[in-house]
């Protein structure tokens, strides 16, 4: 959406580190989400985390948010081929259930 | 399986026709939600339940739309006399009150 950004591309290869970045506007966002959507399939559910944090991490998976800069990204350790996929960032209010997506990141990873 | 459950996976039809869509959300799960995503895009929110209680429809949602949760459990989306502009994958998601949502594999509806 209109509110949350993300850069569209990403090429990286097999074994290196891939980071995806995302911007968001809306300063009362309570909760900020990294969804992995596949080929014809839906959106998994990789890592959030609360605003009130800077950073989380999930074996592979490492998120920063920089709550001033409204900044988020998400850093992949050890890239794979089954990393390839679209990637999307989405921030959710506490008044406000539902989630508010940027456009997705292709990451694609090459041998 | 229990995670979210849409059917069909796939949907083409006539324009003019109406379709329904299902969704069977994770158990114990008293949100569901429904998003419609076109092509390069990401999800963008439709409609809301919370129980049986539908409690926001987006503007994108429009008279030719309708959803429904009549027990609280599983949900169906309707459209009515559908437009080229409907073609997109109809995505549904449930959550645990204030948890995060998860997403079954959708229902890609081709309009001819």
């Amino acid at each position: 959406g209109e509110d949350v950004e993300q850069s569209l591309f990403l090429s990286v290869r097999e074994g290196d580190s891939s980071v995806i970045n995302c911007t968001y506007t809306d300063s009362s966002s309570t909760y900020l989400y990294w969804y992995k959507q596949e080929p014809g399939a839906g959106l998994q559910l990789l890592t959030y985390i609360f605003s009130n944090m800077d950073m989380k991490q999930d074996q592979r998976l490492t998120v920063l948010l920089n709550k001033k800069d409204k900044h988020l990204s998400l850093r992949i350790a050890d890239t794979q081929t089954g990393d390839s996929a679209i990637y999307f960032c989405a921030e959710s209010t506490q008044d406000d259930y539902k989630l508010s997506f940027g456009a997705g990141t292709t990451v694609t990873v090459r041998a | 399986d229990t995670g979210v459950s849409q059917n069909p996976r796939h949907k083409i039809t006539k324009r003019g026709q109406n379709v329904t869509f299902r969704c069977d959300p994770i158990s114990e799960h008293n949100r569901l939600y429904w998003y419609r995503q076109t092509l390069g895009q990401g999800p963008e929110f439709l409609t809301y339940f919370q129980n049986e209680a539908q409690l926001e429809k987006s503007r994108l949602l429009s008279d030719r739309f309708s959803a429904e949760r009549p027990k609280g459990s599983f949900s169906t989306l309707e459209i009515q006399r559908t437009e080229q502009g409907d073609s997109a994958m109809y995505l549904c998601a449930s959550s645990l009150s204030e948890q995060p949502q998860h997403f079954g594999d959708g229902t890609r509806l081709s309009i001819l």
